[in-house]
């Protein structure tokens, strides 16, 4: 069974401060995304990666960069947050199965609160 | 880029009645179009998918449905219960595993 971990459920952070958000799979997939989900507006693409070491702007990069310096671990950094970067943050992970298109398999996630 | 409109936003149905789901797609390239349900509190999770090569697929109560020419696919969800009541997305992908989300249908299902 895939198993997809966020370090938090909720976070309450401080303008200005550099934040962090770790995600872990346990399932060896090559592919890991960030989406931030609010109302009204879906789950939008922020960062993915296919590969360690490898990162590709989503949808909505602005404001965040990622992290991947081992296969089961995708971080999302804040450098510097800002109120409107307050939502829900997932994480998902992905087979490339032979380049096959494949279930994204999403953590719980991560609400994010910035004051 | 792929865009995704899907509608309604929310929808009510009587239990035991018919559910439908639309979304619509601009990219004519993409293959891939999943169904995901989010319960309240809980995960997004794959409910059922489709591939560009199928019309319709089916699983138990659950269907989709796609339209090529006119880019769009439907969720249906016959005989819904109280536990069908979640929020639906659909997506669709081009290039492999990036997925574009539609804004999501608030299903309510009243007993």
């Amino acid at each position: 069974d895939v198993k997809v971990t966020q370090s938090s459920r909720y976070l309450v952070k401080r303008t200005g401060e550099k934040v962090f958000l770790e995600c872990v799979q346990d399932m060896d997939h090559e592919n890991m995304f960030w989406y931030r989900q609010d109302p009204g507006l879906g789950l939008r693409l922020i960062y993915f990666s296919y590969d360690v070491k490898m990162k590709e702007k989503g949808d909505i990069p602005e404001g965040y960069s990622v992290s991947r310096e081992k296969k089961e671990r995708f971080s999302l950094i804040l450098e510097s947050a800002s109120t409107n970067q307050t939502s829900m943050y997932l994480c998902a992970s992905s087979s490339s199965g032979s380049g096959s298109l494949d279930t994204q398999y999403f953590g719980p996630g991560t609400r994010l609160t910035v004051l | 880029g792929e865009n995704v409109e899907q509608h309604p936003s929310t929808l009510s149905v009587q239990e035991g009645d018919s559910a439908v789901i639309k979304c619509t797609y601009s990219d004519s390239a993409s293959n891939y179009f999943p169904w995901y349900k989010q319960e309240l509190g809980k995960r997004p999770q794959l409910i059922i998918d489709i591939r560009s090569n199928v019309g319709e697929k089916k699983d138990q109560r659950i269907a989709v449905t796609l339209n090529k020419t006119a880019k769009h696919f439907s969720l249906h969800i016959t005989e819904t219960q109280p536990e069908d009541s979640a929020v639906y997305f659909c997506a669709a992908s081009t290039n492999g595993n990036k997925l574009v989300f539609g804004a999501g249908t608030i299903l309510r299902v009243k007993s």
